[in-house]
């Protein structure tokens, strides 16, 4: 079945560190990636996305890579910053259409 | 409305009693999700419309728990004789078209005691 798990479930760097949070998924007929980040008492947020037909995505302070050969997903902060602790979710769809989450990496930055 | 609207944001029920939890997704948006988020857990795919149509229910945990869209556009879900598993947070989320990053709102936070 469709499951996507996470390598650590946190992770702790100092301020101003860049962070790797690294995500693990077991359906080779994922197309489509998101990471999601969730702040206490909140939904989750969209960060950044990426589909099956790329290996690395940009945006501002984070990059995705994703390597479909051993069915692997990370996320890249550069320069963590305070407001960046959170819960980082991954997340896939398939061909069901449905996002499947991961269990989380709660980050915390210390000062 | 800026994105999607959750009501209520907390919900407390006794045991046995009803509750409807409802979604207003961001308008024009075609896809609509719910799901259920544990305490330290990610959230659990409960259901999917495309429009008005539930396309997807294989998440929904019982019986007791049914979920609608009638006119493709606010959704409610209505769990029936809650009990105390079904206390966690209901998540909803929306998204322009299939294969689309979905924007979630708050959640209701359901406390079943």
């Amino acid at each position: 079945g469709e499951s996507v798990g996470l390598h650590l479930p946190t992770l702790s760097v100092q301020e101003g560190d860049n962070s790797i949070i690294n995500c693990a998924y077991s359906n080779s007929a994922s197309d489509y990636f998101i990471w999601y980040k969730q702040e206490s008492g909140k939904g989750p947020q969209f960060i950044i996305d990426i589909r099956s037909n790329m290996d690395k995505r940009q945006g501002q302070r984070v990059t995705v890579l994703l390597n479909k050969t051993v069915k692997h997903l990370s996320l890249q902060i550069a320069a963590t910053q305070p407001g960046d602790s959170a819960v980082y979710f991954c997340a896939e769809i398939g061909g069901a259409q449905k996002l499947v989450f991961g269990q989380g990496t709660r980050l915390t930055i210390n000062p | 409305g800026a994105g999607v609207s959750q009501s209520p944001r907390y919900k407390v029920a006794k045991r046995g009693q009803d509750v409807a939890l409802r979604c207003d997704p961001i308008s024009g948006h075609v896809s609509l999700f719910w799901y259920q988020q544990a305490l330290g857990q990610g959230p659990e795919f409960l259901t999917y419309f495309q429009n008005e149509a539930q396309l997807d229910k294989s998440g929904l945990p019982s019986d007791r728990f049914f979920a609608e869209r009638p006119e493709g556009s606010v959704s409610t879900l209505k769990i029936q004789r809650t009990q105390q598993e079904d206390s966690a947070v209901y998540l909803c989320a929306s998204s322009p078209r299939m294969n689309t990053e979905a924007f979630f709102g708050q959640g209701t936070r359901l406390t079943v005691v």
